[in-house]
């Protein structure tokens, strides 16, 4: 089983709708949690972090966490053709030195 | 220049060519990290270097050979490589290996093996 499980999609919406990205992950030790967006040809870019159960906002973007069903999501509200990229969580556990895991990342595109 | 940059951005070489990936970061950082990225799989963590020092080589074959001079530039030496190896090589950067934080790649070369 892998560590962080994470639909690869890809996943095409209309402009102007609501995404949900989700992860789940099997080791209850993970205790922090963040999203990256990768754009094409590009580095992943850190877009969300949080590190408790519970729900964080930043703009058009959320970031839930679930610790007790072991879920986390990212929701993008009014989705722009802009938000088109590759969106990959990941997960960070403290043992000894830190370990940062990552899902396969999902496939976004916003059609106009 | 701010972040991190990766030099070249584009690498074509032979199975029996040497090269050599550049990273560079710009953010004070003292942990350095290579990843590979091939499309429909997760980020695999390659090597670990903390202050200079390599603290993590996850099983990657000798034909990749990193090197860390400083806690600012990142280089991985590449020798007889397969054709299989060829994918995104991803840098990145952190405060340190204790940080609970993210970290912040560049913008990868893309490796071609012919």
């Amino acid at each position: 089983q892998k560590e962080v499980e994470q639909d690869p999609g890809p996943l095409s919406v209309p402009e102007g709708a609501i995404v949900s990205l989700n992860c789940t992950y099997s080791n209850s030790a993970f205790q922090y949690f963040m999203w990256y967006r990768q754009y094409s040809r590009k580095g992943p870019e850190l877009l969300m972090y949080t590190y408790s159960s519970g729900n964080k906002e930043d703009g058009r973007f959320t970031a839930q966490v679930d610790k007790s069903s072991k879920y986390i999501s990212l929701f993008i509200r009014d989705s722009q053709p802009s938000d088109s990229a590759t969106y990959l969580c990941a997960m960070i556990i403290i043992q000894g030195a830190q370990k940062l895991v990552f899902g396969q990342g999902t496939r976004l595109t916003i059609n106009p | 220049e701010t972040g991190v940059t990766q030099t070249p951005r584009h690498l074509v070489m032979g199975m029996t060519n040497k090269k050599s990936l550049k990273c560079e970061q710009h953010l004070g950082h003292n942990a350095m990290y290579w990843y590979k990225q091939s499309a429909k799989k997760p980020l695999e963590l390659m090597f670990v270097y903390n202050f200079k020092e390599q603290t993590e080589n996850n099983s990657v074959p000798s034909r990749f050979s990193p090197e860390c001079p400083n806690s600012s530039h990142l280089f991985l030496h590449l020798h007889t490589l397969q054709p299989e190896d060829s994918a995104l090589y991803l840098c990145a950067s952190s405060q340190d290996r204790l940080t609970n934080y993210g970290y912040t790649f560049g913008s990868g070369t893309r490796l071609t093996v012919v």
